[in-house]
């Protein structure tokens, strides 16, 4: 079956900018997150969605970053005045419950901010 | 808070060699384990996991993880390197917390394993 997608791959996007990262977790799975990864560190926590509301986004860095699931499936990760410390890959999962426990991860969205 | 830790940070091995990779973690209840590997270029993809049951989990590519509770450890082992196992490696464990599992990475290793 088909597993997580996230589109674009690859943006790159001036200082100051607004981007748009978007998520389609697998079908049926109730459960999304967001991580972010820098170069040469692992994958830090976002956000947590159940359903379609945020349960937790204790690691959104700041108020610039917000993310939205409007019908419980798709997922959009907004960011608004880029800056160059946003460059990054930012990683979608999804799981079958809350409970989990396996995740499955997407193949990311290379974020460059220039 | 919780948290996880690998101790080495690159790792330059030659082909044929053992490989171990340590990867603890800080938190008393109950957690689920997972080993990622991320080669160059390429997106995160799970190398092994455990939950329960036998501690000595054995994952794609000859590659496993021991388990011990006291320790609060997840190692993992190879046996015997191949360049194609040049790579960064995340460990990765589950609290439960907030109701839900909460994943927290590792920093990650990076292997170089030479010819």
């Amino acid at each position: 079956g088909a597993g997580v997608s996230q589109t674009p791959s690859n943006k790159v996007t001036e200082k100051g900018k607004y981007v748009e990262l978007r998520c389609d977790p697998i079908s049926g799975h109730t459960a999304l997150y967001w991580y972010r990864q820098s170069l040469g560190q692992g994958p830090e926590f976002l956000i947590y969605f159940q359903g379609t509301g945020a349960a937790d986004d204790s690691g959104l860095p700041n108020d610039r970053f917000f993310a939205v699931r409007p019908e419980g499936s798709v997922s959009t990760l907004k960011i608004q005045r880029t800056e160059r410390g946003d460059s990054a890959v930012y990683l979608c999962a999804s799981s079958l419950t809350e409970a989990g426990p396996e995740q499955y991860f997407g193949p990311g969205t290379r974020l460059t901010v220039t | 808070a919780q948290s996880v830790s690998q101790h080495n940070h690159h790792v330059i091995l030659s082909e044929a060699a053992s490989l171990e990779l340590g990867c603890n973690y800080s938190y008393g209840g109950t957690v689920n384990l997972f080993w990622y590997v991320q080669y160059p270029g390429q997106h995160l993809q799970l190398l092994l996991k455990y939950f329960s049951g036998d501690p000595l989990v054995k994952g794609i590519k000859g590659f496993e993880a021991e388990f011990i509770k006291s320790k609060f450890s997840f190692n993992l082992r190879k046996p015997s390197v191949q360049w194609s196992d040049t790579a960064e490696y995340f460990c990765a464990v589950t609290f439960f917390s907030g109701g839900y599992n909460k994943l927290i990475f590792g920093a990650g290793t990076r292997l170089a394993v030479h010819p």
